[in-house]
């Protein structure tokens, strides 16, 4: 199993661009979350889901979307990006079968300048 | 809502042992988490304690105390590798089983 994986790993976006970070599980988890990390600040939930087709939002959504259409994928889409998204995000996941257990992806790093 | 508290940063040497204090204030309570997170790296899970007491993995022991919201990971023997961020996490009742809420982290810096 490749766990969770994340593409891109870095990414520099201009002010005003949008993109999409892509999340992928392959350990058939229901639940999928994303978290952004910045310094001192520890982790924060920006959305979550319990499934396909349901999600939900976390601390700090304002800018930043979401879908689940399938099990395994669960897309952050950055609408207009501003320099205070520049973070580094982390995808997780986590099932029934994995008790308490987040599995976090390797991360994306972005900048906006 | 949610707070959690824990220090910023540990200091201690190789072999020594370390505890890394966590208070919470949550509207509802499921249980605490513990991840380990080394610089550059994603975080991954060490503990969880859902009722009052020690639960021990290895080197590692984290406890808990319900009524005084408060909980601790107790680190043994320390190595070289255990120079790392470690966070505690609460889950959300009001959002149910994924939603994880995580402190600010401490970061703890293991000397020889």
């Amino acid at each position: 199993n490749a766990g969770v994986t994340q593409t891109p790993k870095f990414q520099v976006l201009k002010t005003g661009q949008s993109m999409t970070l892509q999340c992928a599980q392959d350990m058939n988890h229901e639940y999928m979350s994303w978290y952004r990390q910045d310094p001192g600040m520890g982790l924060r939930l920006i959305h979550y889901s319990v499934g396909a087709g349901i999600t939900d939002q976390g601390e700090v959504p304002n800018g930043y979307n979401v879908s689940r259409s399938t099990t395994e994928d669960f897309p952050l889409r950055l609408l207009s990006a501003a320099p205070s998204q520049t973070s580094v995000y982390f995808c997780a996941s986590s099932g029934p079968l994995s008790g308490e257990t987040q599995y976090f992806g390797p991360g994306t790093r972005l900048l906006v300048l | 809502g949610q707070s959690l508290e824990q220090p910023s940063e540990v200091t201690a040497v190789e072999g020594a042992i370390v505890q890394i204090n966590c208070t919470y204030q949550t509207s509802g309570f499921y249980g605490l988490s513990w991840y380990q997170q080394h610089d550059g790296g994603a975080p991954t899970f060490l503990s969880y304690n859902a009722l009052d007491g020690l639960e021990e993995t290895g080197r590692f022991s984290s406890f808990l105390s319900r009524s005084d919201s408060y909980g601790y990971l107790l680190l043994q023997e320390l190595q070289m590798k255990d120079s790392a961020s470690y966070f505690c996490a609460v889950r959300d009742e009001a959002g149910g089983y994924n939603k994880l809420i995580f402190g600010a982290g401490t970061r703890l810096a293991v000397h020889p």
